[in-house]
């Protein structure tokens, strides 16, 4: 099955530096790759999302990377803020019919004012 | 937008009791996931449903079962529970056949003392 291994595990970061979480994957059939904000005792968000057919997605201040070859993905965030402090899992699926999504162990991000 | 609906939002169990926690899908979704989430962990796949029909199958013990009914709800159904039962249990939906980007519900918290 799917593995997927997340670093780092814990960051922290000044306000406005920029963040990257990278995540890896065994699976070359994954094509789907999304990227989940968690607040505790929230729900995952969906916060951006990328599929093997894209080397690069950009939403404002948040992108993702991938790299198929190496089955690597990275989440970068720039300018980070505040309220930028989560849980961020990355995961990997396949986009078949309830193709479950397979998660990394999360980072949990700081950033100091 | 109509989000994905969980009830009960908590439940306090006791060991070798019963529970049943339910899930509504967002509107034209097909496909139904059921994810547990432990203190700290990472959501784990338990179980997903597409078309009434069961899915995929993770780490869903034997204990617990669940289906998905003809409104496209779905039920998880737990059994002699144990205290490490204890978690969040996140129900997704997506709207299937190659767009399963899963969209998570509040979450039932679960406690079994």
């Amino acid at each position: 099955g799917e593995n997927v291994e997340q670093h780092p595990s814990t960051l922290s970061v000044q306000e406005g530096d920029s963040a990257v979480i990278k995540c890896t994957y065994s699976d070359s059939a994954s094509n789907y790759f999304p990227w989940y904000k968690q607040e505790l005792g929230k729900r995952p968000q969906l916060i951006i999302d990328i599929r093997s057919n894209v080397g690069e997605k950009k939403d404002q201040r948040i992108a993702v990377t991938l790299n198929k070859t190496a089955k690597h993905f990275s989440l970068h965030i720039t300018e980070t803020q505040p309220e930028d402090s989560a849980v961020y899992f990355c995961a990997a699926s396949k986009l078949t019919n309830a193709g479950k999504s397979t998660f990394g162990d999360g980072t949990t991000l700081t950033v100091k004012p | 937008a109509a989000g994905v609906i969980q009830s009960p939002r908590h439940l306090i169990k006791e060991k070798r009791e019963t529970a049943t926690l339910k899930c509504y899908p967002i509107p034209r979704h097909d496909t139904v996931y059921w994810y547990q989430q432990g203190p700290g962990q990472d959501p784990q796949f338990l179980i997903s449903f597409y078309e009434k029909m069961q899915s995929d199958k993770g780490s869903i013990p034997d204990r617990f079962s669940a289906q998905q009914f003809s409104d496209y709800h779905s039920e998880l159904n737990m059994s002699s529970l144990e205290l490490g039962d204890s978690a969040l249990y996140f129900c997704a939906s997506s709207p299937g056949v190659s767009k399963n980007i899963q969209y998570f519900g509040a979450g039932t918290r679960l406690s079994v003392l």
